[in-house]
């Protein structure tokens, strides 16, 4: 299984909404509804912000959303404000009980 | 409140053996849940390495499959990674997680570890 792949960076004005896309194959994303993203702070642990391809956990601004069409997973961030500027990343159930994550996408707030 | 603690050596020589142990407070592995290790190479991404049941039930990484041992000690409330014949494209952030209740939900990682930084180099 090969890494999933997003947009190395993506950039949004405050306020504004942005998109990161992760596409997979037929095999991953494609098959299963259980993509899941991660919003990453330069040196803290991966945050869960959503799971199977659209649930948002518990205390998750309902700012993030996730969506599926085909072999591409999406998250989207409305009103983009300054603390959003960081790392996320995709990761993809893939069959066979393994997983696959995306190469990430550093969001740039401007 | 579910709590992960990761602990082992900061270094390890080439060819040797990386082991951490993976502390779990606040939830009983045996109640249920995956857990699992994923890494991250020093400006890299992320790399899931592989996941245990309570029950010993294990998933690895095509990629690090010959090379990866993950265990779990329910008694003692941890589980573990061993990872065999090291090189220095091993050294990464490492982290220890919660997956959710069933095997498909090992995308899911709710409950992180702060991570430690294992470093291979002689």
């Amino acid at each position: 299984q090969s890494a999933l792949t997003q947009p190395a960076s993506v950039s949004g004005s405050p306020g504004q909404s942005i998109t990161i896309s992760c596409t997979g194959t037929s095999s991953d994303v494609g098959s299963y509804n259980l993509v899941s993203w991660y919003q990453q702070h330069p040196g803290k642990a991966p945050k869960l912000i959503i799971y199977e391809g659209s649930k948002r956990p518990s205390g998750v601004s309902n700012r993030f959303s996730g969506s599926k069409s085909g072999n591409t997973a999406s998250l989207t961030i409305s009103g983009l404000q300054a603390e959003d500027e960081t790392a996320y990343y995709c990761c993809s159930y893939a069959g066979s009980s393994i997983v696959i994550f995306g190469g990430g996408t550093k969001l740039t707030v401007l | 409140q579910v709590q992960l603690q990761e602990s082992g050596p900061g270094l390890v020589k080439p060819s040797e053996t990386l082991s951490l142990t993976c502390d779990v407070s606040g939830y009983s592995i045996s109640s249920g849940c995956y857990w699992g290790w994923i890494r991250q190479p020093p400006g890299k991404g992320l790399e899931w390495i592989g996941s245990i049941y309570h029950s010993g039930s294990t998933s690895y990484s095509p990629s690090l499959r010959s090379r990866v041992t993950i265990s779990v000690d329910t008694s003692k409330n941890q589980f573990s990674l061993k990872l065999t014949s090291v090189t220095a494209a091993d050294t990464a952030m490492y982290y220890c997680a919660r997956h959710g209740s069933t095997y498909y939900d090992i995308s899911t990682s709710l409950y992180w570890g702060q991570g430690t930084l294992v470093t291979v180099s002689s």
